[in-house]
């Protein structure tokens, strides 16, 4: 069985700083690990993925995550915030399942920026 | 119109009333998928379809009914729903059942009165 955990239901961070959004996961095979971004009124958005090839993984909008295999951790980053990057975020894990794969979400991470 | 699509974005029900979800992809997709989304919850996968088929039905009760006529097309039937059904239902499709490309579309706001 998988599992994700997000730490932290709501980060608020000044335009400008350091984004840090926490995921860490439980699966008992190799995982893929995602994260989505959901704006108001609005479907998931794929912000990036990881698919066991490179464990630094950039995606849009400015957004990277490390895999870490030892901490069971795919945390989220970005250098500098930006008034649009208020959110929420979702990390997904699936299992290596070809042609079955199946997303298990976290709760989610409500980020808003403060100017 | 591109993407997946969803009509209504917003719905108002009561629990006697029979509705219909409707969820259209433009990406030449084959398989289709319905998720639940809850205040405080992950978000919960309903049903998977791969080429009409229904692969997965992830214990919904019988009040949701999917119906999936062709790969374009996904409906969710509603009927006698309850207010803890109150939710935001997300389509998403994918080319096959692999997770690694799923779009979703914007919701329908499904509110049981």
């Amino acid at each position: 069985a998988q599992s994700v955990t997000q730490l932290g239901s709501h980060v608020s961070v000044s335009e400008g700083a350091l984004v840090l959004l926490r995921c860490n996961y439980s699966s008992s095979v190799p995982p893929y690990l995602f994260w989505y971004v959901q704006y108001p009124n609005q479907g998931l958005q794929l912000l990036l993925k990881y698919t066991s090839a490179a464990t630094l993984v950039k995606g849009i909008n400015g957004f990277e995550a490390e895999f870490k295999k030892s901490e069971t951790s795919f945390h989220l980053t970005k250098p500098s915030a930006h008034m649009s990057d208020a959110a929420e975020y979702f990390c997904a894990v699936s299992d290596q399942n070809f042609g079955n794969e199946k997303l298990t979400f976290g709760t989610g991470t409500r980020l808003t920026i403060i100017p | 119109e591109t993407g997946v699509t969803q009509t209504p974005r917003h719905l108002v029900m009561g629990m006697t009333n029979k509705k219909s979800l409707k969820c259209e992809q433009h990406l030449g997709h084959n398989a289709m998928y319905w998720y639940k989304q809850s205040a405080k919850k992950p978000l919960e996968l309903m049903f998977v379809y791969n080429f009409k088929e229904q692969t997965e039905n992830n214990s919904v009760p019988s009040r949701f009914s999917p119906e999936c006529p062709n790969s374009s097309h996904l409906f969710l039937h509603l009927h006698t729903l309850q207010p803890e059904d109150s939710a935001l239902y997300l389509c998403a499709s994918s080319h096959g059942t692999g997770s690694l490309s799923q779009f979703f579309g914007p919701g329908t706001r499904l509110t049981v009165l």
